[in-house]
């Protein structure tokens, strides 16, 4: 098993710039998270899917926009990027029940 | 609004000390609290607690929960420079059967020095 897999490893946007992180996992998990990590800070919930089709706002999802077609994927979707943006994200996945298993992260940058 | 508070926010100590590190929280709904370990990548899970006062070990970690007081705390015994690391404390607020997302604290930085 794979895990939690997430590309690309770092990227380096421009203001208003798009780009889409990929978020796929082989463990037949229902739930779905997308979280961003600031320096210093933990983790915060940007959007969420408990199903295929199914996804729900988290925290902080303004800026952001997601899509559940299938079980093993979770993309996360920049329209105009911002530096205030610039952050490591995470997605995961889980049961719903334990733990939830994390990728290895996005370091975003936007300039 | 719901918030979890890690303390202290860094720590140094020497191979071999003991440390413990604490997490409050106070959130609508409370279903369990998790510690994670971040080295330079992802979180990796450490223990779930669900109920007061049940001691979880793994080794030389350790973690309990207060329900009544609101808190945790993670021990680790006889320190390793491999504990260097940020602790992640989390608590799941999940309601109805669902599974809406973590709520974490910020971490604590913890620095062994050999």
């Amino acid at each position: 098993n794979a895990g939690v897999t997430q590309t690309p490893k770092f990227r380096i946007l421009k203001i208003g710039q798009s780009m889409t992180l990929q978020c796929t996992q082989d463990m037949n998990h229902n739930y779905m998270y997308w979280y961003r990590q600031d320096p210093g800070m933990g983790l915060k919930l940007i959007y969420y899917s408990v199903g295929a089709g199914i996804t729900d706002k988290g925290e902080v999802p303004n800026g952001y926009n997601v899509s559940r077609s299938t079980t093993e994927d979770f993309p996360l979707r920049l329209e105009l990027a911002a530096p205030s943006q610039t952050s490591v994200y995470f997605c995961a996945s889980g049961t719903g029940i334990n733990e939830q298993f994390f990728g290895p992260g996005t370091r975003l940058t936007v300039l | 609004e719901d918030k979890v508070v890690q303390s202290p926010l860094s720590l140094v100590v020497h191979e071999g000390d003991t440390v413990t590190l604490n997490c409050s929280y106070e959130v609508t709904n409370f279903r369990s609290l998790l510690w994670y370990k971040q080295e330079k990548k992802a979180p990796t899970f450490l223990f779930m607690l669900t109920s007061s006062g049940i001691e979880k070990k793994s080794g030389r970690l350790s973690s309990i929960l207060d329900k009544k007081e609101l808190f945790s705390i993670l021990n680790i015994t006889a320190t390793q420079t491999g504990d260097s690391a940020i602790y992640l404390c989390a608590v799941d607020r999940s309601s109805g059967g669902g599974a809406d997302g973590l709520t974490f604290g910020k971490g604590t930085h913890l620095i062994i020095q050999p």
